[in-house]
């Protein structure tokens, strides 16, 4: 399967600090995405990061991209108890028409 | 904007019922698409449509059809209900392939 896998599949931390969840794919990619899914409700773009890009900011987030390991990773810095969620990555392989889920990491952000 | 709206939000199937899954969106979006994500899980493709007036095949069609009745509009239809189709079902949309997506609410199934 090309479906993307993160590490840890759950992951809990104390308010402030930060959180690092890994995601790894088999084949090459186009691009990478993030998603957010609060609990009981769709998912949410946070961030997309194309093959040839090896680092994106978007306000606390940070997103590595490392096409060798083909792995990314996403950095929650100073989390807060509303970033408690599952968050997913999804890849875009070349060849293919739609973009592969992972199965996601929870989080939790202890207040 | 209302982005992608789905209906129902929740029902409940008796196996070998049918029922259509509504989704609309009003973002002017080329691509559509149908997932579902089973308890703990990702979520994986069941169709998609590229384009008004074209459909695929994504991971897992078997027990479903689909129909992109306008560029707005892209509908998921059980004929014959199975419990193992107890899922919650979720519409996105894009601009175009495999960029971003926007995804509706989730439709909650429970097929008894």
């Amino acid at each position: 399967s090309q479906q993307g896998e993160e590490d840890p599949q759950a992951l809990s931390i104390q308010e402030g600090e930060n959180a690092t969840m890994n995601c790894s794919y088999k084949t090459s990619i186009n691009n990478l995405q993030w998603y957010r899914q609060n609990s009981g409700r769709g998912l949410v773009h946070l961030i997309l990061i194309r093959s040839n890009e090896r680092e994106k900011h978007s306000g606390r987030l940070r997103v590595t991209l490392d096409t060798s390991k083909k792995s990314s990773s996403l950095l929650i810095t100073a989390s807060r108890a509303a970033d408690t969620a599952s968050y997913f990555c999804a890849t875009d392989h070349t060849g293919r028409r739609a973009l592969t889920f992972g199965s996601g990491t929870r989080l939790q952000v202890q207040p | 904007n209302a982005g992608v709206t789905q209906t129902p939000k929740f029902q409940v199937l008796k196996t070998g019922q049918s029922m259509t899954l509504q989704c609309a969106q009003d973002m002017n979006h080329n691509s559509m698409y149908w997932y579902r994500q089973d308890p703990g899980m990702g979520l994986r493709l069941i169709y998609y449509s590229a384009s008004e007036g074209t459909t695929d095949k994504g991971e897992v069609p078997n027990g479903y059809n689909v129909s992109r009745l306008n560029k707005r509009e892209f509908s998921l239809r059980l004929e014959s209900a199975a419990p193992s189709q107890t899922s919650v079902y979720f519409c996105a949309s894009s601009e175009a392939d495999r960029e971003t997506q926007y995804f509706g609410p989730g439709t909650r199934l429970l097929v008894l």
